[in-house]
């Protein structure tokens, strides 16, 4: 999976508790991504990040927050988990943003249950 | 905003026998589009991609699509299934103005290849 990992790969939690899920990359890659995969509804943008401490806000962003305090490490940080971010988590990275680079490389994913 | 259709949640298909995922699009601009294969419990892998220049595109693994800008679709295509095609597909989109390379993913279709 294109040099990235994921931790935990899974993780149950109880309503209210917070969760931090973690993405390393070794390609040194400026770009990376948080997204989460539900059932009808595919891939949805969490946040992203262009560069260290630089990152912004995607389509699903309340209740999620991010930090990315050097360029091989992206956090995912739900502050009060609750039932409706049971879900799969991806992280992807990639390299820039001229189209010809522009593919996503993706994670092996982090299944969360909130119960 | 930019969205993709993928019309079909589950494609059916003899394995030998062509087959085709359909996916549409909506986005400002000039699109750039992207297919991306899901197999069970893994991430999602770059299949190809549209940018610009020739409508038929090709992939890996013997998967091609065509880009059909009067039809706004770029259907996914492979002359002869295997059973090992098998897997859960997503065509995304991203739309050519700013620089965060953020895609925009469809529901995704699973296509069963069968003996």
């Amino acid at each position: 999976d294109a040099g990235i990992t994921q931790s935990p790969r899974h993780k149950v939690t109880e309503t209210g508790t917070p969760v931090t899920l973690r993405c390393h990359q070794t390609e040194n890659h400026r770009y990376m991504y948080w997204y989460r995969q539900d059932p009808g509804h595919g891939l949805r943008l969490i946040h992203y990040s262009y560069g260290v401490k630089d990152t912004d806000k995607g389509e699903v962003s309340d209740g999620y927050s991010v930090s990315r305090s050097k360029t091989e490490d992206f956090l995912l940080t739900l502050e009060s988990a609750t039932s409706s971010q049971t879900s799969v988590y991806f992280c992807a990275i990639s390299p820039g943003p001229l189209l010809a680079k522009n593919i996503q490389y993706f994670g092996a994913g982090t299944r969360l249950s909130v119960l | 905003a930019q969205s993709v259709a993928q019309p079909e949640d589950q494609v059916n298909v003899a394995e030998g026998n062509p087959l085709t995922v359909k996916c549409t699009y909506s986005v400002s601009g000039n699109p750039y589009l992207f297919w991306y294969v899901q197999y069970p419990n893994r991430g999602l892998q770059f299949l190809l991609k549209y940018i610009t220049g020739d409508n038929l595109v090709k992939g890996s693994y013997g998967f091609e699509a065509e880009f059909n800008k009067s039809q706004t679709s770029f259907h996914l295509k492979k002359p002869s299934a295997l059973v090992s095609d098998s897997a859960l597909y997503f065509c995304a989109v991203r739309d050519g103005t700013g620089t965060a390379s953020k895609l925009t993913f469809g529901t995704g279709t699973r296509l069963q290849v069968t003996l």
